[in-house]
């Protein structure tokens, strides 16, 4: 069974300092590799999809990568900002059969201080 | 947004009552998720669907039953709440309708529902 884990659960930083999430899964067989964003009382918003044939994925300040073969992923965020604060979540899914079962990690809870 | 919606975004019930949780797109995606959100576990698939009338259960599907008779349209169904379904539930869908699939999930804003 796949599990996916995130360390830490919490991070605290500074603004303009750069922000690292990891995310790690134990399955190495995924079809893709999905951050999203939740905001307090919000929905998930999709920040960045990585296709197992990829290893990495740009967009603006966010960077992530993917290391299928050690089961890693990391998001980085560039200068972070106030407006960054929120629970960063990743999500893996398996060799794609009927649709894209996502399985969560527990997800970092961000916050950025001006 | 990606065209979602949840209904209701908030419900108070009792122990026993039926509910109905309604998720709408408009987006023609193939694929619909139920999952629910909880501290201490994350987010948990219930059930999903790959097309009318077509659907399967997830990993906490107990005490749920879902049905969907058009593609924009995923209910899900507590015959009999329980406390234990006191839950934050998203919709997600996925698989645009165009050649690019890239199987990427979009989240609705959730249905939080409390069962006393």
């Amino acid at each position: 069974k796949q599990e996916v884990t995130q360390i830490p659960a919490a991070l605290s930083v500074p603004e303009g300092e750069n922000l690292v999430l990891n995310c790690s899964f134990t399955d190495s067989a995924i079809y893709n590799l999905q951050w999203f964003r939740q905001d307090p009382g919000k929905g998930l918003t999709s920040l960045l999809l990585i296709q197992s044939s990829q290893r990495e994925q740009t967009s603006g300040r966010l960077n992530a990568s993917l290391d299928k073969s050690s089961g890693r992923s990391t998001l980085y965020i560039a200068a972070s900002q106030p407006g960054d604060s929120a629970t960063y979540l990743c999500a893996v899914s398996q060799i794609k059969a009927a649709g894209n079962k996502l399985t969560f990690g527990g997800g970092t809870r961000v916050l950025v201080k001006p | 947004d990606a065209g979602i919606t949840q209904s209701p975004r908030h419900k108070v019930t009792e122990t026993g009552t039926p509910v109905t949780l309604r998720c709408h797109q408009t987006e023609n995606h193939r694929y619909m998720y139920w999952y629910r959100q909880d501290p201490g576990h994350g987010l948990r698939l219930i059930h999903y669907s790959y097309g009318v009338k077509d659907t399967d259960k997830g990993e906490v599907s107990d005490g749920y039953s879902v049905s969907r008779s058009k593609t924009e349209d995923f209910l899900l169904t507590l015959e009999s709440a329980t406390s234990s379904q006191t839950s934050v539930y998203f919709c997600a869908i996925s698989g645009s309708s165009g050649s690019a699939n890239t199987g990427e999930l979009f989240f609705g804003e959730g249905s939080r529902l409390t069962v006393l």
